[in-house]
């Protein structure tokens, strides 16, 4: 079963604008990642934030978690055609279990 | 480093026909797995192993087999292959067995179409 799910579905911007999407999950986590996966390509991870963090940045990339809300969100500032893929959350598959499952993946579409 | 290999890139199989997906890493990781990812509905795990010949069943394991008699390598096998396998399916690595703290390592996919 998924335990993080993605939102928005989809999300479409023009270049330069800022993009959030957000994932929620139902149990207690370690640690929480994000990867992205262009059009027909393979997963490739973006970042990794753990239970005790609460922020991590990385180059236009920033990532919130907020563990009492059981949600996560990433930021992609000043959004480039080349950001154009999904973004996927990866959670434990279980409260405790050492498999990471993914949502749905939010699609994201930015116009030059 | 060749990183996750998959073959084949694509495959067009009758009902009732078998296959084998390759996955190959050459990077020494314990942890191993297999996805499907069909429109609408993410990533589904199918198997996962966690070192050479230790492998477990994910959320959607029916109709597929596994075996992980190397740390390199892991095959998955359809038996006998239905049109509701058709998906593109992707292999993925990590360096331990605590696979969730790792960063997943994913091949370029197999891409699937049962007739």
């Amino acid at each position: 079963s998924q335990q993080g799910e993605e939102d928005p579905q989809a999300l479409s911007i023009q270049e330069g604008e800022n993009a959030t999407m957000n994932c929620s999950y139902k149990t207690s986590i370690n640690n929480l990642q994000w990867y992205r996966q262009n059009s027909g390509r393979g997963l490739v991870h973006l970042i990794l934030i753990r239970s005790n963090e609460r922020e991590k940045h990385s180059g236009r990339l920033r990532v919130t978690l907020d563990t009492s809300k059981k949600s996560s969100s990433l930021l992609i500032t000043a959004s480039r055609a080349a950001d154009t893929a999904s973004y996927f959350c990866a959670t434990p598959a279980s409260g405790g279990s050492y498999i990471p499952t993914f949502g749905r993946g939010t699609s994201l579409i930015v116009h030059p | 480093n060749a990183g996750v290999t998959q073959t084949p890139k694509f495959q067009v199989l009758k009902t009732g026909q078998s296959m084998t997906l390759q996955c190959a890493q050459d990077m020494n990781h314990e942890y191993m797995s297999w996805y499907r990812q069909d429109p609408g509905m993410g990533l589904r795990l199918i198997h996962y192993s966690v070192g050479a010949g230790i492998t477990d069943q994910g959320e959607v394991p029916n109709g597929y087999n596994v075996s992980r008699s190397t740390t390199e390598d892991f095959p998955l096998r359809l038996l006998s292959a239905a049109p509701s396998q058709t998906s593109v399916y992707f292999c993925a690595s990590s360096y331990s067995s605590l696979a969730v703290q790792e960063t997943q390592y994913f091949g370029p996919g197999t891409r699937l179409l049962v007739l």
